[in-house]
């Protein structure tokens, strides 16, 4: 695949339960970053790793949300107890170094009940 | 910290004609770059044209072109010849990879205007 890819493209769940969602980045792309899509919203930034470690993790909402990139490529994002307010389109994006153009996936798409 | 806003929610345009999006922004740095993204109904974010802020003449991409007005931190997006395959959703973004000796990798989006293409 020459894109980014994401997994599932969209995730229906209840709250309080847990989630993963899934990204894939271009092969061969270091940088990778995570933005969150409210309705109607422009994205904002999550966290960006270099590599397998996060560079910046400062857009994270709070302790429920956690990502990581263990071998420098597919990274997963983690969200425990899901709230109401979680719900949102959660966007990958991958670049060869930080500063190049960045790509994205085509987003997940999460509802929480 | 960084500021993007986009004052148009929404702008619709008849198709082969002209529209123009704004954006400002705010920062303190004066290395960075500027970004327009499209974003249809399928989600997938496209970059539609880059302006990095050291160079003075304004970026073109076939129909899509920049005015960049640097100390008026204006950076507004002309459509020329519109098509229907332009209405989507378009994203002002700003980025910049060092801020205060410290790294940063994110870009911050505006809020994003709706154009709309009649036929």
């Amino acid at each position: 695949g020459a894109g980014v890819s994401q997994t599932p493209s969209n995730k229906v769940t209840e709250k309080g339960k847990y989630v993963e969602l899934r990204c894939d980045p271009i092969s061969g792309h270091t940088a990778l970053y995570w933005y969150r899509q409210s309705l109607g919203q422009g994205p904002e930034f999550l966290i960006y790793f270099q590599g397998t470690g996060a560079a910046d993790d400062s857009g994270l909402p709070n302790d429920r949300f956690f990502a990581v990139r263990p071998e420098g490529s597919v990274s997963t994002l983690k969200i425990q107890r899901t709230e109401r307010g979680d719900s949102a389109v959660y966007l990958c994006a991958s670049s060869l170094t930080p500063g190049n153009e960045q790509f994205f996936g085509p987003g997940t798409r999460l509802t929480v009940l | 910290a960084q500021t993007v806003t986009q004052s148009q929610p929404e702008m619709s345009v008849q198709e082969a004609e002209t529209v123009t999006l704004s954006c400002t922004y705010d920062t303190s740095e004066s290395d960075y770059y500027l970004f327009w993204y499209k974003q249809p109904p399928s989600r997938q974010m496209i970059l539609v044209i880059r302006q990095e802020a050291y160079k003075q003449q304004n970026a073109t991409e076939n129909r899509f072109s920049v005015n960049f007005q640097k100390a008026a931190k204006s950076f507004s997006l002309k459509i020329s010849d519109s098509q229907l395959g332009d209405a989507a959703m378009y994203f002002c973004a700003y980025f910049t990879i060092y801020a205060g000796g410290t790294s940063y990798g994110k870009l911050t989006f505006g809020q994003g205007t709706i154009l709309t293409v009649h036929p």
